[in-house]
């Protein structure tokens, strides 16, 4: 079964500053998706970025960009000039031939200003 | 703004109560999804609905009901609950259950407390 891990429980960064939030995930799959999910205190789950095992090139939205190492099985979440609206929980997440999204334990992200 | 829409926001039910939370989406998704979530922990997957079909149900005790009556419209039919299922439950869909390339849109939830 494939699993995920974040291993930061907490995480705070300094308003403008850049924080990247930990994930890696095991699976024997060779065809897989990566997802990073942000849900503030409003409660909705935010797709933030998303990344297809087989693209070699790192996804960027925006503020938004990924580490994604698949060797390793790494995929790092970095968010540039942190903002007050980045401060939630963030979920990394995986889908593969199974279908089922499987969630990581989530880091709570506090941006200080 | 969210394309899923969750109603209620809050709930508050005694243990005897009948309720149904509701969930709709007008993307033409047709997977549909009901998750639950305890405070700071990950959401935990309990029913799938596949072009209106019950496709998973992971061993979610009887007192909760899915029911999918179209493409666009889900709902959790809640009865005799606990105190322990008290938590955020997530409705989410996706273009097709089997795309595993297709992200699931969550709505905004509804927080229920059962007393």
């Amino acid at each position: 079964a494939q699993t995920v891990t974040q291993s930061q429980p907490e995480m705070s960064v300094q308003e403008a500053e850049t924080v990247t939030l930990s994930c890696t995930y095991d699976t024997s799959e060779s065809d897989y998706y990566l997802f990073w999910y942000k849900q503030p205190p409003s409660r909705q789950m935010i797709l933030v970025i998303r990344q297809e095992a087989y693209k070699q090139q790192n996804a960027t939205e925006n503020r938004f960009s990924v580490n994604f190492q698949k060797a390793a099985k790494s995929f790092s979440l970095k968010i540039s000039d942190s903002q007050l609206g980045d401060a939630a929980m963030y979920f990394c997440a995986y889908r593969g031939y199974g279908n089922k999204l499987v969630f990581g334990a989530g880091t709570i992200l506090r941006v200080k200003s | 703004d969210t394309e899923v829409t969750q109603t209620p926001k809050h709930l508050v039910m005694g243990m005897t109560n009948k309720k149904s939370l509701k969930c709709e989406q007008h993307m033409g998704h047709r997977a549909m999804y009901w998750y639950k979530q305890k405070a700071k922990k990950p959401p935990e997957l309990m029913f799938v609905y596949s072009y209106e079909k019950l496709s998973i149900n992971e061993s979610v005790p009887s007192r909760f009901s899915p029911e999918c009556p179209n493409s666009s419209l889900l709902n959790l039919h809640l009865h005799a609950l606990q105190p322990e299922d008290s938590a955020l439950y997530l409705c989410a869909s996706s273009q097709e259950e089997s795309s595993y390339n297709s992200p699931l849109h969550f709505g905004n939830g509804t927080r229920l407390t059962v007393t």
